[in-house]
Order: C-alpha cells, then sequence, then structure tokens
C-alpha cells in the first residue's frame, strides 16, 4: 500500500516568498504529525493533528508557520515570509493513533536563498 | 531539562562489538517507547518498540526502566550496516488529547571493518 506522501521533494525559494509544503498520510491514519531537521540536527516537533484538530501546536516557531488538516487526511504546512534560517528538511508522519509508531515521509527538502 | 536526554556520540566501534545507547526522559506520564534509526539524508524509520518487560529481536535489545525513566538500546554482533543515528522516542499524553511524539537528538554510530 502507499505510504506517507510528501509534495515537493525539493523547494528552493527567495527569502520573503510563502511556501506551501503538503502530506498525505496513510489511509485511515488519524495521527500526523510535522517535524523539522535542520542539517545535521535532530527532529524538532512542530504540529500534531488528532483528525482535523491541531491539540498541540506549541512547536511552531513563528506565527508566519501555519498548519491545517482537511477530511482528516491531507495536511499543509505553510511559512510565509519565508526567511534563511527555515531552510531544513520538513518531515511529515502518520499514525494509527498518536501512541503507536509513526510512519514518515520522504521530505520536503526547502532551501531559502 | 530537556524532556529527552541523548547522547549524540559518535560512538565509532569496530564490527563484531556490543554498544549500547541509553536514553532518559522527563515526563513520568509518557506512555510509550520507541527506538528509531535514522540513516544519512534519510527519513526515520521504526527499529523497535520497547516494552516494560524488554524485548529483543535479533541482535537488538531494548529496555524500559520506569522507575529511573530511561530506555537503552544494546546491539550485539556490530555490522557495518549498523552504522547510522540511533532516535529514541517517547508518545507523551497530552492534556489537550490524543498524544505527542518526541524525538530525542539521536546518538550517531559508525561500526567499522
Amino acid at each position: 500500500g502507499a505510504g506517507v506522501s510528501q509534495s515537493p521533494s525539493n523547494k528552493v525559494t527567495e527569502k520573503g516568498k510563502d511556501v506551501e509544503l503538503r502530506c498525505d498520510p496513510i489511509s485511515g491514519h488519524t495521527a500526523l504529525y510535522w517535524y523539522r531537521q535542520s542539517l545535521g540536527q535532530g527532529l524538532e516537533f512542530l504540529i500534531y493533528f488528532q483528525g482535523n484538530s491541531a491539540p498541540d501546536k506549541s512547536g511552531l516557531p513563528s506565527d508566519r508557520f501555519s498548519a491545517e488538516r482537511t477530511g482528516g487526511s491531507v495536511s499543509t504546512l505553510t511559512i510565509q515570509r519565508t526567511q534563511q534560517e527555515d531552510s531544513a528538511v520538513y518531515l511529515c508522519a502518520s499514525s494509527p493513533t498518536g501512541d503507536s509508531p509513526l510512519h514518515f515521509g520522504n521530505g520536503t527538502r526547502l532551501t531559502v536563498t | 531539562r530537556k524532556e529527552v536526554e541523548q547522547d549524540p556520540g559518535p560512538f565509532n566501534v569496530p564490527e563484531g562489538a556490543t554498544v549500547a545507547f541509553n536514553c532518559t526522559y522527563s515526563n513520568s506520564a509518557s506512555q510509550s517507547f520507541f527506538w528509531y534509526r535514522q540513516d544519512c539524508r534519510k527519513e526515520p524509520k521504526l527499529l523497535m518498540s520497547v516494552y516494560s518487560s524488554g524485548n529483543e529481536d535479533g541482535r537488538f535489545t531494548a529496555q524500559l526502566n520506569r522507575a529511573s525513566q530511561y530506555i537503552s538500546l544494546l546491539i550485539r554482533d556490530s555490522k557495518l550496516s549498523d552504522s547510522a543515528t540511533y532516535l529514541c522516542v517517547w508518545a507523551l499524553e497530552i492534556h489537550t488529547g490524543g498524544f505527542k511524539t518526541i524525538f530525542g537528538a539521536g546518538t550517531r554510530l559508525f561500526v567499522k571493518a
């Protein structure tokens, strides 16, 4: 079956532009997570969805970051007015329930020039 | 105190060696525990879940000590292919509902011939 799908796989954007990253979780998985990983660093938690609601948004770095999930399925992470420090790999993961193992997508590598 | 403390390494070991990683967590309400493996420039993948009774999968043994709030991973007879970053992970129930999955920063392992 299909795994977690993320698009685009790579994105290069100019500083100040907005970007939208997409995550298509495994069908039936109610929990969806976004993480960010800078080069050589660990995973930084951004946001968690249970269904369409986000019980925990505590990891979003600033108000330039927002995320939504519709239909209990696809999620988009939007970064407005991108900055160079936003450059990282953005990973999406899903799981059947919040406390079961996560299945990761291949990530979106974002480069802000 | 960080939610999780994990020795970043790197651990450099010869083939055939036994290596152990520990990870401590700060929240006693933590629910589920896992070890993930991440290869360079790849997404994390589940290695094994961790149970209070301890569990073994081939050359890998995981232990959970709730009293001391740490989990461990033991790798016996190391192979070159074991070279990767090992991430300790736990799912924490949050007051707004659902679970938040937290990743440690990872321990890098290099197995040399």
